[in-house]
């Protein structure tokens, strides 16, 4: 079962604008890593923060992580018509070893 | 940094034959592989886990004799969908941890669409 979920399942800005995208989880996580889907391309690797982390950055991205409210944000600033895409948040616990991922959010960001 | 790869990016077969889809890590020792699936416009969904040399450990739902996964090596990972139909049509994606430390990053690869006719 999915045990990440993203809102908002949609998202439209304009650019320059600032997106932020929220992302909870159920069960207790090693790390939580962001990814960056372009529509019918493959997965591109964003930031990933680990549990004892509470945020990182990574250019015009910010991730943030609430290990008591079992959520994550990532923040993309001053946004471009480029970072069009849907975002997943995926969840990974080390005994695991797979992540779990989100539904995803759809950011468009018009030009 | 780790790169995955996977061949073919996309295939096109008639319904009820099988397609086999390639997953290697190029620069790293991958002791565990995970394939995934996507629908459009909607979220991935694990189907196995595959560790190298034993057999793959199914998500409920995934039939395994249909979605044959084959860990021969620590750089190649292979899902071969049998009989395909065409509502196995997909993106089919893999994924591989680095074996030689104790990482918790997973490599994705590009993945490959699959279309049944």
């Amino acid at each position: 079962s999915q045990q990440g979920e993203e809102d908002p399942q949609a998202l439209s800005i304009q650019e320059g604008e600032n997106a932020t995208m929220n992302c909870s989880y159920k069960t207790s996580i090693n790390n939580l890593q962001w990814y960056r889907q372009n529509s019918g391309r493959g997965l591109v690797h964003l930031i990933l923060i680990r549990s004892n982390e509470r945020e990182k950055h990574s250019g015009r991205l910010r991730v943030t992580l609430d290990t008591s409210k079992k959520s994550s944000s990532l923040l993309i600033t001053a946004s471009r018509a480029a970072d069009t895409a849907s975002y997943f948040c995926a969840t990974g616990r080390t005994n695991a070893g797979k992540s779990t991922f989100g539904d995803g959010t759809t950011l468009t960001v018009k030009p | 940094g780790a790169v995955v790869s996977q061949h073919p990016s996309w295939v096109i077969c008639k319904s009820g034959t099988s397609v086999k889809i390639e997953c290697r890590s190029l620069d790293f020792q991958a002791t565990t592989m995970f394939w995934y699936r996507q629908f459009p416009k909607q979220s991935l969904m694990l189907m196995a886990t595959s560790n190298e040399g034993s057999k793959a450990t199914y998500e409920q739902g995934v039939e395994k004799d249909k979605f044959l996964i084959n860990h021969a090596s620590l750089t190649l990972s292979t899902l071969t969908v049998t009989s395909a139909h065409p509502e196995d049509s997909s993106f089919y994606i893999c994924s591989a941890r680095d074996g030689r430390e104790k990482k918790d990053e997973q490599y994705f690869g590009p993945g490959t669409r699959l279309t049944v006719t």
